[in-house]
């Protein structure tokens, strides 16, 4: 069965710590592959997204996600967090358009001083 | 507007009223989608509009749900008889297209529906 996981439901890190989000899809071909990051209150805004070519994908707010096929994976990076990122974190999958985007459970980060 | 709106924010009902969320895609936007966000779930999809015709109602969770946008503009998602179970936040985006490859969805904040 098609699935997004996240396997870690809450990370809490240190301000200044480098960051490591999961995210593993299963499907029968590679998706777009995408991270959105929810603030308290707030939609959810697009941090970057997959579709082909460099695996190593930058997007907004310093955040980088790296594409591994061969471990159908799409993890979200950080070298060093803010207090501000902490929100709520959602990987999503897309396998022909929008209207299949599915999302996985997301990742709660707290950020300590 | 500048961006997709949602209204109530907030909305608390109790169990077998009905309730109408509301949403306001950006001006321009053909495509409209609707998720349901429970807690610890994810997003949750649940039907998504070209125009005003929506052509995938597969992720409604029961016939209780129904969703209709005239106008090819504003939407709105119609719960009746609510059960406890419908509690979550409601979530509307809206891209310029549907089903032409990929087009940016952007995020409403969202309807947090609370059923006592």
């Amino acid at each position: 069965a098609q699935s997004v996981t996240q396997p870690d439901i809450h990370i809490t890190v240190s301000e200044g710590a480098s960051l490591e989000l999961r995210c593993n899809y299963s499907y029968g071909a590679t998706p777009y592959l995408f991270w959105y990051v929810q603030s308290p209150g707030q939609g959810l805004q697009l941090l970057l997204k997959y579709f082909s070519g460099d695996t190593l994908v930058q997007g907004i707010k310093g955040f980088e996600a790296e594409f591994k096929r061969s471990q159908s994976s799409f993890n979200l990076r950080k070298p060093s967090v803010h207090w501000s990122d902490a929100a709520e974190y959602f990987c999503a999958v897309a396998l022909y358009n929008n209207n299949d985007m599915r999302f996985g459970a997301g990742t709660r980060l707290t950020v300590k001083p | 507007g500048a961006g997709v709106s949602q209204s109530p924010s907030n909305k608390v009902t109790e169990k077998g009223k009905d309730v109408e969320l509301r949403c306001d895609p950006i001006s321009g936007h053909t495509a409209l989608y609707w998720y349901r966000q429970s807690l610890g779930q994810g997003l949750e999809f649940l039907i998504y509009f070209q125009g005003n015709s929506a052509p995938d109602k597969s992720g409604l969770p029961s016939d209780r749900f129904s969703a209709e946008r005239t106008g090819g503009s504003v939407s709105t998602l119609t719960i009746q008889r609510t059960q406890q179970e419908d509690s979550a936040v409601y979530l509307c985006a809206s891209s310029l297209l549907a089903g032409v490859s990929y087009n940016e969805q952007f995020f409403g904040p969202g309807t947090r529906l609370t059923v006592l």
